[in-house]
């Protein structure tokens, strides 16, 4: 069972909608991140929070917004996305004290774009 | 910059057969190392990582990896492999920066 959820699993929007990814851990960890993984590819770094400060952004289109309101929570806010940002989005969380640590993934969200 | 470099895209393999993975990586600083699973319509799940100390570090599910600075690899190893193996494996690296640098994956098959 996976320590970081995602909701929803799946999601279909249109370009002009607005709609949020959530993801939420319980582990007590203070670093979160956002990734887009393409079909067939590996996932890429989108985003990088780190004490509910965004710390990385992957030079990401500002139509994702990213919200840290706690310790245990991340949102992805999304408006105004194109046919190519259909992709699954992960998240996952790590310990941030100790030096680096493993990430722990969700099993993502799959968002399609109409 | 950083960068992994998985060669074999597909690695079919009979069940109970022995199986390396391998990852080669390149980086101008200090690197931390791991390797994850992805099942069909999951995240990703670490299997293990080498973050310093003993060069060989044994994971969850039999697999292990030794780390070779000399050769800048990390490939992935298990003895016997079963069908429950089959799946999309990455490798990864950080530098210290918290942010994962994946390789392309391995698909590895196996076959009864």
């Amino acid at each position: 069972d996976t320590e970081v959820t995602q909701t929803p699993k799946h999601l279909v929007m249109g370009m002009t909608n607005k709609k949020s990814l959530k993801c939420e851990q319980h582990m007590g960890h203070r670093a979160m991140y956002w990734y887009k993984q393409k079909a067939k590819k590996p996932p890429e770094l989108m985003f990088v929070y780190s004490y509910e400060k965004l710390s990385i952004n992957e030079s990401v289109p500002s139509r994702f917004s990213p919200e840290c309101p706690n310790s245990s929570l991340l949102n992805l806010h999304l408006h105004a996305l194109q046919p190519e940002d259909s992709a699954l989005y992960l998240c996952a969380s790590s310990q941030e004290s100790g030096g680096v640590q493993p990430q722990h993934f969700g099993d993502g969200t799959r968002l399609s774009i109409l | 910059a950083q960068s992994v470099t998985q060669l074999d895209s597909q690695v079919p393999v009979f069940e109970e057969a022995p199986v390396e993975l391998r990852c080669n990586y390149s980086s101008s600083v200090s690197v931390y190392l791991f390797w994850y699973v992805q099942y069909p319509n999951q995240g990703l799940q670490l299997l293990l990582k080498y973050l310093s100390g003993s060069t060989l570090v044994k994971g969850i599910n039999g697999f292990e990896a030794e780390f070779n600075k000399s050769q800048t690899s990390f490939h992935l190893r298990k003895p016997s492999v079963h069908i429950s193996d089959t799946a999309e494996y990455f490798c990864a690296l950080d530098t210290g920066r918290r942010a994962l640098t994946f390789g392309s994956g391995t698909r590895l098959q196996v076959q009864p």
